[in-house]
């Protein structure tokens, strides 16, 4: 399966603890994306990132959260210190080209459930 | 900022019929997307539009790139059981960031 890999499928963590969420991007993909997606809501952009570089961290709290895309290995979402509200389902997704050249659209990963006790 | 408008939020259908729902957006896009996604799972992508005025199909499903730019629309014509999910559109800005749909739940009643 060529597809974007997240891991783990479900994460459960208890307030104060660390969260780290992984994402390989498709075969070929230089681009990560990050969302959040509460239930019943519509996704909601968190981070973008090209190898090594962060691009557009707009939609991500500036507190606690963090993202890196190194030159080898996965992309990671981290949350420090996780408090309840940051139960969620979060998907990665990839592309082959920017966003703004728009000729390659976002493939999704399955999601991982963040569930904090 | 950007907002995607779906329409509408949710639809009750028996299955055979044909469904339509749009996607509207304060500003101009250059590419359109179409995702569905089934409970627990991704989004998954349906069709991509690249054109202002293209018709593109996939199987049942057919969407259309509005003139304007600011709108998309898509169509599922003789629906199944399978058909049911929450459908997104979605599209890049010319900047760095994808915009998604608020959603439109599709259910379909056999």
């Amino acid at each position: 399966n060529a597809g974007v890999m997240q891991n783990p499928r479900h994460l459960v963590r208890r307030r104060g603890q660390e969260a780290r969420l992984r994402c390989s991007p498709m075969k070929g993909h230089s681009h990560v994306y990050w969302y959040r997606q509460l239930p019943e809501e519509g996704l909601k952009f968190m981070v973008y990132l090209q190898k090594e570089n962060i691009i557009d961290e707009s939609g991500m709290p500036k507190e606690r959260f963090s993202a890196e895309f190194p030159k080898e290995g996965p992309s990671i979402l981290r949350i420090q210190q996780v408090v309840r509200g940051d139960s969620a389902a979060y998907f990665c997704a990839s592309s082959r080209d920017s966003p703004g050249q728009g000729t390659q659209p976002q493939h999704f990963g399955d999601g991982t459930r963040l569930s904090i006790l | 900022g950007q907002q995607l408008n779906q329409s509408p939020q949710s639809m009750f259908i028996q299955e055979g019929e044909d469904v339509s729902m749009n996607c509207t957006s304060s500003s101009i896009f250059n590419t359109w997307l179409w995702y569905k996604q089934d409970p627990g799972e991704g989004p998954v992508l349906l069709i991509a539009l690249y054109k202002a005025g293209e018709l593109t199909s996939n199987g049942r499903l057919t969407a259309q790139f509005g003139i304007t730019r600011k709108d998309s629309f898509l169509n599922i014509s003789a629906s199944i059981p399978s058909d049911v999910g929450i459908y997104f559109c979605a599209g890049p800005n010319t900047g760095n960031q994808f915009y998604f749909g608020t959603g439109t739940s599709l259910t379909v009643i056999p």
